[in-house]
């Protein structure tokens, strides 16, 4: 089991960008994919859930109406759009999956965001 | 919104001590409540999930309980290789996450 994320880096407040998760070694249909983040020296905050077949979708309200969060099963990747960022969305961005009700078993290495002027 | 106080947020502990973590959801969580351990620049890892069911692979040193909102993880004998962050987490509605206790070095 694997997920690795990509695509973040330096974006200036307002501006945007795009993390993706990809994943490998497990039926990725069946699973729900999760985006965690970490301020730096803060605790973990839940960002966003897709289930499977991107039944739902779901939000944290410090993110509702900026983020949105997409699924490409055949790709085997989850992709975070991060719109109109703000310097309080630096952090480390996990992915995590999780199947049913159940939580997070593996989790990705994450990739850093700094909003920053 | 469902929250998570945990404490203590830093515990200070040597090799072989007992050690109690605790957590206190604000709400009804049913057993849906997992605990992780994180070290720095490390993704969090599972240790417990449904409130008292062990992670395969992990330690049989770690255990936990619930009792309604309360819950606890417990290091029966702590180990070089605990000194860590812990986090409790709640997935009965979204996720939650509790503040963390750090346990490091007496």
């Amino acid at each position: 089991v694997q997920l690795v994320e990509s695509g973040g880096g330096l974006v200036k407040p307002g501006g945007s960008l795009r993390l993706s998760c990809a994943a490998s070694g497990f039926n990725f249909n069946d699973y729900n994919i999760n985006w965690v983040r970490q301020a730096p020296g803060k605790g973990l905050e839940w960002v966003s859930s897709i289930t499977e077949s991107s039944h739902y979708r779901w939000f944290a309200d410090s993110v509702k109406g900026r983020f949105t969060i997409s699924r490409d099963d055949p790709e085997k990747s989850v992709y975070l759009q991060m719109n109109s960022l703000r310097v309080e969305d630096t952090a480390v961005y996990y992915c995590a999956r999780s199947l049913g009700e159940e939580t997070g078993d593996y989790w990705g290495q994450g990739t850093l965001v700094t909003v920053s002027s | 919104d469902v929250q998570m106080t945990q404490s203590p947020s830093t515990l200070s502990a040597s090799v072989g001590d007992r050690v109690t973590i605790t957590c206190r959801a604000s709400q009804s969580v049913t057993n849906r409540l997992a605990w992780y351990q994180q070290k720095p620049g490390k993704a969090p890892k599972l240790l417990i999930y449904r409130a008292s069911s062990l992670e395969s692979g992990v330690p049989s040193r770690f255990s936990a309980s619930a009792s309604g909102t309360e819950f606890t993880l417990t290091i029966s004998s702590l180990q070089p290789d605990d000194f860590a962050t812990y986090y409790c987490q709640q997935h009965h509605i979204y996720w939650t996450f509790g503040q963390g206790t750090k346990v490091d070095m007496k």
